[in-house]
């Protein structure tokens, strides 16, 4: 696709459930950002990719947070024994290169009941 | 966490009115964007800043780097409803590549 995808759009999980999102940056595109955003409040910064690498995790708030992009293109978010105050918008963002502005995704949002 | 202090917090207004609002920091910033997000979408860049006091225009927007490098402004002249929507500003430093966001505007036009 010409956009970042992000995969599933909605999720509900139960309070203790592991989660994984799944995001599809725009090809070639080297940076891959995630982002939490909570109900009426600006995403904030989780973890930052450049190519395969993590190269910043200061964001996850948890080490129930864990992010990974192995081939340096896919993605993917996971949150493992979700707590309510999980529940969030989680975005994706991808850039040509660093210091490029970015591109987002549509979001999943994570409903933890 | 940190985010910059963005007002008004939501904003009604008549179609065709013009629109202001800003974000500012106690901290100084090497560029500032704008952002705008519809519901259910992500955000969608409007308008970058790279140089203090630079003034740039994108169609009816126009945004503002402070000269201080601690604020910048949006403007939205002529409103028309699809300029509905939350708007959010976002800062960067050179040296950290992470954007530290504003709490957004949100936007409503009087039918």
């Amino acid at each position: 696709g010409a956009g970042v995808s992000q995969s599933p759009r909605y999720k509900v999980a139960k309070r203790g459930q592991d989660v994984a999102l799944r995001c599809d940056p725009i090809s070639g595109h080297v940076s891959l950002f995630w982002y939490q955003q909570a109900l009426g409040q600006g995403p904030e910064f989780l973890t930052y990719f450049q190519n395969e690498a993590q190269l910043d995790k200061s964001g996850l708030p948890s080490d129930r947070f864990f992010a990974e992009r192995p081939e340096g293109s896919v993605s993917t978010l996971k949150i493992q024994r979700t707590q309510q105050e999980d529940s969030a918008v989680y975005l994706c963002a991808s850039s040509h290169r660093l210091n490029t502005e970015a591109f987002f995704g549509q979001g999943t949002r994570l409903t933890v009941v | 966490g940190q985010q910059l202090n963005q007002s008004p917090q939501s904003m009604f207004i008549q179609e065709g009115e013009d629109v202001s609002m800003n974000c500012t920091s106690s901290s100084i910033f090497n560029t500032w964007l704008w952002y705008k997000q519809d519901p259910g979408e992500g955000p969608v860049l409007l308008i970058a800043l790279y140089k203090a006091g630079e003034l740039t225009s994108n169609g009816r927007l126009t945004a503002q780097f402070g000269i201080t490098r601690k604020d910048s402004f949006l403007n939205i002249s002529a409103s028309i409803p699809s300029d509905v929507g939350i708007y959010f500003c976002a800062g960067r430093r050179d040296s950290n590549y992470q954007l530290i966001w504003g709490a957004g505007t949100k936007l409503i036009i009087k039918p």
